[in-house]
């Protein structure tokens, strides 16, 4: 089953205003990352928190988590048209026997219109 | 420059055909993945290798078949190609199974079996 899902499922907003998507999961995590996908290409990894973090900064990326209700949330600040991409939040399981998998949310497509 | 490479890129082929879309890393990663992306769906695991010689099945591994006999490449093999198998393909890899780690991800490779 889906273990992350974001919201909303697409986005649109103007040059410099700031985007906000939301993931949440199911079941506890070790850690939680972001990607961004250009359209049709490979991933891009943006950031990773840990589940003992609350808060973390990138550059005008600034994700927090919250375990006690399972979500994430990933702000970019003061967008930019080259912002213009899908993004997934992905996490891994805790439990050892089901290491190494890492399942991903459908994305939120954000649009950056100058 | 380090990176993940897959080959081919784009594929058209026939229901039956047996292929194989190579994957390579040049970053010593012991973590290996597959995924495959439809819309809708979003990114789903196939098979994933925590080390040499070692792989284990993700979320949909029905159809597929991987090797990890070196460290650095781990093959996807379509034995018989269906038409549901017309996917975007990713590889990634890792650099330690516990996904502490980001993944860095492929071009991809967009298959069509007809």
């Amino acid at each position: 089953s889906q273990q992350g899902e974001e919201d909303p499922q697409a986005l649109s907003i103007q040059e410099g205003e700031n985007a906000t998507m939301n993931c949440s999961y199911k079941t506890s995590i070790n850690n939680l990352q972001w990607y961004r996908q250009n359209s049709g290409r490979g991933l891009v990894h943006l950031i990773l928190i840990r589940s003992n973090e609350r808060e973390k900064h990138s550059g005008r990326l600034r994700v927090t988590l919250d375990t006690s209700k399972k979500s994430s949330s990933l702000l970019i600040t003061a967008s930019r048209a080259a912002d213009t991409a899908s993004y997934f939040c992905a996490t891994d399981t805790l439990y050892y026997n089901q290491g190494g998998k890492l399942i991903f949310g459908q994305g939120t497509e954000l649009s950056v219109k100058p | 420059e380090a990176q993940v490479t897959q080959n081919p890129r784009y594929l058209i082929t026939v229901t039956g055909k047996k292929l194989t879309v190579t994957c390579s890393q040049n970053m010593n990663h012991e973590y290996m993945s597959w995924y495959r992306q439809d819309p809708g769906l979003g990114l789903r695991q196939i098979y994933y290798s925590m080390n040499v010689e070692v792989t284990d099945k993700g979320d949909v591994p029905e159809g597929y078949k991987v090797s990890r006999k070196e460290k650095r490449n781990f093959p996807l093999i379509l034995e018989s190609p269906s038409p549901n198998q017309t996917s975007l393909y990713f590889c990634a890899s890792s650099l330690s199974p516990n996904q502490l780690h980001e993944q860095y991800f492929g071009p991809g490779t967009r298959l069509t079996v007809t």
